[in-house]
């Protein structure tokens, strides 16, 4: 089992360009989330899936991000356009189900300058 | 809706002596509680998690964790401290209807020689 993969490790990019996360659940998870990290907010739930389906993004921050989950396997968080503050450590972690352990991936730290 | 507060921001230990990071919860319902460990620049690890079997929780590395309803604590304890323990402590809580994970601030744990 090669965990919750993200991708890419880190990401250095201008204010107003595009930004995209990747991440990879492990197998036969059904639940998704993503949480960003800062200093000063700690960590911040922005999103969950449920089978596929949000089920909450009142954590999303503005319309800036959004995220989706077209497949069991696979989820993106994007932001459009990115802006400074935007810089933080972005985590997804999966789940087998309500309640169980949620297994981590080691996290995409985002520069936007 | 749920909630986790950790109580201390930064503990301080020397290596060898006990280890008390204190969380406290609300929710309205049974709650699955969960403490995770994050060393410098990494994830986060499940250290354990309560599920509502036995009230005293064993996890990895030593470390344990007793769920007191009467009290809604979950305080994590270790009864002799590594110098490889410094790292930050996050308390979790995980709805058992939703499956969604919120933290508290965090606690971060100075192991001095």
């Amino acid at each position: 089992d090669a965990g919750v993969i993200q991708s890419p490790r880190h990401e250095v990019t201008e204010m107003g360009q595009e930004v995209t996360l990747r991440c990879k659940p492990i197998s036969g998870h059904n639940s998704l989330f993503w949480y960003r990290q800062t200093m000063m907010r700690g960590l911040e739930l922005l999103i969950y899936f449920n089978n596929n389906v949000p089920i909450d993004d009142s954590g999303m921050p503005e319309d800036r991000f959004s995220a989706k989950m077209p497949n069991a396997s696979f989820s993106t968080l994007k932001i459009q356009p990115s802006e400074p503050r935007d810089s933080a450590v972005y985590f997804c972690a999966s789940s087998p189900g309500q309640g169980s352990g949620y297994t981590f991936g080691s996290g995409t730290r985002l520069t936007v300058v | 809706a749920q909630s986790v507060t950790q109580l201390d921001s930064h503990v301080s230990v020397s290596e060898g002596t006990p280890v008390l990071l204190r969380c406290n919860y609300s929710s309205s319902y049974s709650p699955s509680l969960f403490w995770y460990v994050q060393h410098p620049n990494k994830g986060l690890q499940l250290l354990l998690k309560y599920t509502s079997a036995a009230t005293l929780v064993k996890g990895i590395n030593g470390f344990e964790a007793e769920f007191k309803k009467s009290e809604t604590s979950f305080h994590l304890t270790k009864p002799s401290a590594h110098m490889s323990d410094a790292a930050e402590y996050f308390c979790g809580i995980g709805s058992s209807n939703t499956g969604k994970l919120i933290f508290g601030q965090g606690t971060t744990l100075q192991v001095k020689p």
